[in-house]
């Protein structure tokens, strides 16, 4: 059974960078077919696309965020990372990381979500 | 970039109704469009994938049409634990979602 799971501080300070891991269980990183994405989801509200990343290290990002988003693989670990710089009100959200399946583009399995705040 | 549209925003439905959903997109996806169920506090769930193929575990009220612009996702049936919103989502060009159905009691 594939698993993830987000983990990362639920508080930032705006303007600093926002730093959230992916642990993933089940499944190997490093297995070709599949890419890891990071969707937001602002309460209340719809859910967008934040970007993702294939065992490569190739990634894609959105493109309203491209300027201050990376999205890396810790292969040894088993992980995936997004760190979102200058952060602002406006990036308070549950932030979910999920596996995507490349053939069909859907997104099968997902992470429980965590909730980050941006404090001024 | 694509993007993506639902109707009805909100759809009030009893237990045994049937219930269709639409997504549009802005340009031609092919089949390359998923639905997604989402309860309060929880992540989405995948019911269908590739527009009309039913995700392993999901009840076969479920089902999904379309191809290019045009979607629909159908509940033959609806049964209490399927009020929830709902949202579709492409994958032809980057993932972009759909702002969301929220089913919800009559």
């Amino acid at each position: 059974q594939v698993q993830l799971q987000e983990s990362g501080p639920g508080l930032v300070k705006a303007s600093q960078t926002l730093s959230l891991t992916c642990s993933v269980s089940g499944d190997s990183l490093s297995r070709g077919g599949y890419y890891w994405n990071w969707i937001r989801q602002h309460p209340g509200r719809g859910l967008e696309w934040i970007g993702n990343i294939i065992y490569s290290g190739t990634t894609s990002y959105n493109t309203s965020l491209k300027s201050r988003l990376t999205i890396s693989l810790d292969m040894s670990k088993n992980q995936f990372s997004l760190n979102l710089s200058s952060v602002t009100a406006a990036d308070s959200a549950v932030y979910y990381c999920a596996r995507g399946v490349a053939a069909v583009a859907d997104l099968d399995y997902w992470g429980q979500g965590t909730l980050v705040t941006v404090s001024s | 970039d694509i993007q993506m549209t639902q109707s009805p925003s909100f759809v009030s439905a009893s237990v045994g109704d049937r219930v269709t959903i639409t997504c549009r997109a802005s340009q031609g996806i092919r089949g390359m469009l998923a639905w997604y169920q989402q309860k309060p506090g929880k992540a989405p769930r995948l019911l269908i994938y590739a527009a009309s193929s039913l995700q392993s575990g999901v009840p076969s009220r479920f089902s999904g049409s379309g191809f290019g612009t045009d979607f629909t996702l159908t509940i033959s049936s609806l049964q209490p634990e399927d009020f929830a919103i709902y949202f579709c989502q492409q994958g032809y060009s980057f993932l972009t979602f759909g702002p969301g159905t929220t089913v919800d009691v009559k």
